[in-house]
């Protein structure tokens, strides 16, 4: 069975410049996650989707975080315009559970996104 | 925020030690699971603890859930350097559908 896949795996940009990541989940999987670890720290989740419905984003930076999953499958994270403290990995989960029964996530690899 | 605090932070042992890793809130989970992250790749998931005071075993990991559900602490008996990596517990709270990670421990175990 394929993982959740990521691309690009790393990005570096100037700061006020804007990036795009992707990801693909398990097939099947009803819910998706994005979450940014910041060099050191655990992952903070930022949004989760269930299908293709938002079910909480209480902790995206939305004046320059967007993030959208169309058809309840793939989805994009967006930063427009970055700044030097998004710096960080970006990862991808999804699970199978829909929510309020918090399985398994299963993780991407990550992009590392640095912002100079 | 980060809700959970784990500790030590930073832990470097020789191979054949045994050590323990603390996840701490004062917030009440779920339910708390614990996660090993290697450099470069995203997190797997080790166990899932479910009731208070719960203890399971996994080979020579040994995770224990707090009775208030506030706590929990990942034992590694005989340490190998294959358990070297970063150790996160997290969960959802009991009042919310919000996910937190934990502050992460980073195991290096010296051949």
């Amino acid at each position: 069975e394929a993982g959740v896949a990521q691309s690009p795996r790393y990005k570096i940009i100037e700061k006020r410049q804007s990036v795009a990541f992707w990801c693909n989940p398990i097939s099947g999987h009803a819910t998706l996650y994005w979450y940014q670890q910041i060099l050191g720290q655990g992952p903070k989740l930022l949004i989760q989707f269930q299908n293709n419905g938002v079910v909480d984003d209480s902790q995206l930076p939305k004046d320059r975080f967007s993030a959208e999953r169309l058809k309840g499958v793939d989805s994009t994270l967006k930063i427009q315009p970055a700044k030097l403290e998004d710096s960080a990995v970006y990862l991808c989960a999804s699970s199978l559970e829909v929510t309020g029964a918090w399985g398994e996530q299963y993780f991407g690899p990550g992009t590392r996104l640095t912002v100079t | 925020t980060q809700l959970l605090e784990q500790s030590p932070q930073f832990l470097s042992i020789q191979e054949g030690e045994n050590l323990t890793v603390y996840c701490n809130s004062s917030s009440v989970f779920s339910s708390l699971q614990w996660y090993r992250q290697e450099p470069g790749e995203g997190p797997v998931l080790l166990v899932t603890v479910v009731t208070g005071g719960e203890v399971k075993k996994l080979k020579r990991l040994t995770f224990q859930f707090g009775d208030a559900r506030k706590d929990s602490s990942l034992h590694i008996t005989a340490a190998q350097p294959g358990d070297t990596g970063l150790y996160l517990c997290a969960g959802p709270l009991i009042t919310g559908n919000q996910f937190y990670f934990g502050t992460g421990t980073s195991l290096t175990v010296i051949p």
